[in-house]
């Protein structure tokens, strides 16, 4: 079975800095989705960015990006010019790709962004 | 694009009373549905997924169910809540279109069984 792991159950940042949240993910199939989701306050749950395993290119969007390492099954996510906007919960997800696979986006403990002005 | 409407925001229930959530989404057909709890301060638990009409599938053991009687409503159910029921719900979909593997969420039910 799939399983997600972030190990930083609270990160602090500075307005302005970088911070990177860790992500790991154990499978044992090629193929497959991985996701950062954001959960501020108001507890509604935002896509910010999304990851196809085939592809090698890191996924960016806007002050968001992450770094994919396949073979080390890592899937950190950079956040730039922190604001205090950023403040939240941030979930790392995975969802299998394969014909068959399953339908189920497992998600990781989450972490806790703050961020300090 | 894809709604989700979910409801009740906030519920209290007694220990050993019946439960029913109700999940209606619009602006896709054919999604796959899914139902999370949230314990407080704590990650997603999926609980149920359905891929269609009547198909459940069940990822915890627990006294809850599910069902799906139309395609663009998925139930959580229980017939006697438990202390250990109470959390954050959440439904969720997975637009029925082809390559599009975005889970777009509901704003939730905060459930307190007391």
């Amino acid at each position: 079975a799939q399983t997600v792991t972030q190990s930083q159950p609270e990160m602090s940042v500075q307005e302005a800095e970088t911070v990177t949240l860790s992500c790991t993910y154990d499978t044992s199939e090629s193929d497959y989705y991985l996701f950062w989701y954001k959960q501020p306050p108001s507890r509604q749950m935002i896509l910010v960015i999304r990851q196809e395993a085939y592809k090698q290119q890191n996924a960016t969007e806007n002050r968001f990006s992450v770094n994919f390492q396949k073979a080390a099954k890592s899937f950190s996510l950079k956040i730039s010019d922190s604001q205090l906007g950023d403040a939240a919960m941030y979930f790392c997800a995975y969802r299998s790709a394969q014909a068959s696979g399953t339908y189920k986006y497992i998600f990781g403990t989450g972490t806790r962004l703050k961020v300090l002005a | 694009s894809q709604t989700i409407h979910q409801w009740p925001a906030t519920l209290v229930q007694p220990v050993g009373s019946p439960l029913s959530l109700e999940c209606t989404v619009e602006g896709t057909s054919n999604p796959n549905l899914y139902w999370y709890r949230q314990a407080a301060g704590r990650g997603l638990q999926l609980l149920f997924y359905s891929v269609g009409i009547g198909q459940i599938s069940s990822e915890v053991p627990q006294n809850l169910s599910a069902s799906r009687p139309q395609d663009r409503q998925f139930i959580l159910s229980s017939k006697k809540l438990l202390l250990s029921d109470s959390g954050f719900y959440l439904c969720a979909l997975r637009p029925g279109s082809l390559y599009n593997e975005k889970l777009f969420f509901g704003s939730g039910t905060q459930l307190s069984v007391l």
